[in-house]
């Protein structure tokens, strides 16, 4: 697609529950990224796919977060018994080969309540 | 120390002024900085783009890395209310694919 398409925007959902947050990079681009942006902060790093693997998920704060992507294109952030202060904006980005900076997604806006 | 840290805002400039946005980073091995804009929620948007030292011009824009200092500033001249925003300074690691570190960011707003 033309830009880098995240889905849904908007996630409300209770404590405890499970969510799934999905990102559909620019076609082409090998790089994905998801990084969580809290309220008058930058965005933080999360996790790093170049192709089908995690070259870096350093940035993930526990082990209920998690990230696949199976097919090197679609990558689904999934997060397991969501607490309030998992409550942030994800943003996925991506890139090409060259580098030279991402492209960032809108974000979707997890509500954690 | 954060590894990379943001001037305070937010900041307010009459339509036309030159604003100066600006950053210092901790580790003076990487060599990739950017600049990113963000409007309400929206993603942010890459605006420059520089690998080590000097000086990039875009347009209205100049962006200036200083690694003897480890200053990053962002210039924006004849600005536009259209240019209110917060403006992002992000450091990248050792190779142009790595994760970005950034700051907390500036709202600038410009005034008509």
């Amino acid at each position: 697609g033309a830009g880098v398409s995240q889905t849904p925007s908007n996630k409300v959902t209770e404590k405890g529950k499970y969510v799934e947050l999905r990102c559909d990079p620019i076609s082409g681009h090998t790089a994905l990224y998801w990084y969580r942006q809290s309220l008058g902060q930058g965005p933080e790093f999360l996790i790093y796919f170049q192709g089908t693997g995690a070259a870096d998920d350093s940035g993930l704060p526990n082990d209920r977060f998690f990230a696949v992507r199976p097919e090197g294109s679609v990558s689904t952030l999934k997060i397991q018994r969501t607490e309030r202060g998992d409550s942030a904006v994800y943003l996925c980005a991506s890139s090409s080969d060259r580098g030279q900076g991402y492209t960032f997604g809108s974000g979707t806006r997890l509500t954690v309540v | 120390q954060k590894e990379v840290e943001q001037d305070p805002g937010p900041l307010s400039v009459p339509e036309g002024a030159i604003v100066s946005l600006n950053c210092t980073y901790s580790n003076s091995a990487f060599q990739y900085f950017m600049w990113y804009r963000q409007y309400s929620r929206k993603g942010p948007e890459l605006l420059m783009y520089t690998y080590s030292s000097g000086n990039k011009e875009d347009g209205r824009f100049t962006a200036q890395v200083d690694k003897s200092s480890k200053y990053i500033s962002l210039f924006i001249r004849d600005s536009q209310p259209s240019d209110s925003a917060t403006y992002l300074c992000a450091r990248g690691g050792a190779g142009a694919n790595s994760k970005l570190t950034f700051g907390k960011g500036i709202t600038l707003s410009v005034r008509p």
